[in-house]
């Protein structure tokens, strides 16, 4: 069975564009959560989808936002870039929700903002 | 809101020998999930072990063993017979199990980053 995958794997923009991230869950699995890795701040959530409605939601600025859709893919947008950003973004799966058991990890999208 | 404090930002241990990664963590909940998070330098989350809170008897995963101390808010991680490929980045992390509407967000710690000597 195929892992969690995301694309693009990395990355560049600059200030003030907008970017969209990927994820493909493990098949069958129906909650997608995301999360940001930073040097400074560590992992952050960022939210958590279930059945296309978003069910958490971390404390990030209105520039993130996120969707899911009926098979159980889902986007992360974040618009008008800043430096502060440019973060390594993991996507997780996990059978249903809440996600109480093992979530599984994708590779993660290097999104470096110049 | 929980936290969820790793002390120790690197470890080293030699290769065959035992390393204990510590954890703490703050919640009013008393019903909640601990998980040990591995990162390779690959890059690829892959969860440990797994301790939910209501059970007494600590998590075992071969090599791997957790000891949870709740009163304590402690949730410590031994590996046994360290190998080269233990070498990566452990995060402690939190989950509410709250059924009544809780966030159930997984809250990690800052990880601690261990180092595996042939």
């Amino acid at each position: 069975k195929a892992g969690v995958t995301q694309t693009p794997r990395y990355l560049i923009k600059t200030r003030g564009q907008q970017v969209t991230l990927s994820c493909s869950p493990i098949s069958g699995h129906r909650s997608v959560s995301w999360y940001q890795q930073t040097p400074g701040q560590g992992l952050q959530f960022l939210f958590e989808y279930f059945s296309e409605t978003q069910r958490n939601k971390g404390n990030f600025p209105g520039r993130f936002s996120g969707r899911q859709f009926s098979n159980s893919r889902s986007e992360m947008n974040v618009s008008t870039l800043e430096l502060g950003d440019s973060a390594l973004y993991l996507c997780a799966s996990s059978l249903a929700y809440p996600a109480l058991n093992e979530q599984f990890f994708g590779p993660g999208t290097r999104l470096t903002v110049l | 809101a929980q936290t969820v404090t790793q002390s120790q930002p690197e470890m080293s241990v030699q290769e065959a020998e035992t390393v204990t990664l510590s954890c703490t963590y703050d919640t009013s909940e008393s019903d909640y999930y601990l998980f040990w998070y591995k990162q390779p330098p690959s890059r690829q989350m892959i969860l440990v072990i797994r301790q939910e809170a209501y059970k007494q008897q600590n998590a075992t995963e071969n090599r791997f063993s957790v000891n949870f101390q709740k009163a304590a808010k402690s949730f410590s991680l031994k590996i046994s017979d360290s190998q080269l490929g233990d070498a990566a980045m452990y995060f402690c992390a939190y989950r509410s199990g709250d059924s009544g509407g809780s966030n159930y967000k997984l809250t990690f710690g800052k990880g601690t980053l261990l180092t595996v000597n042939p």
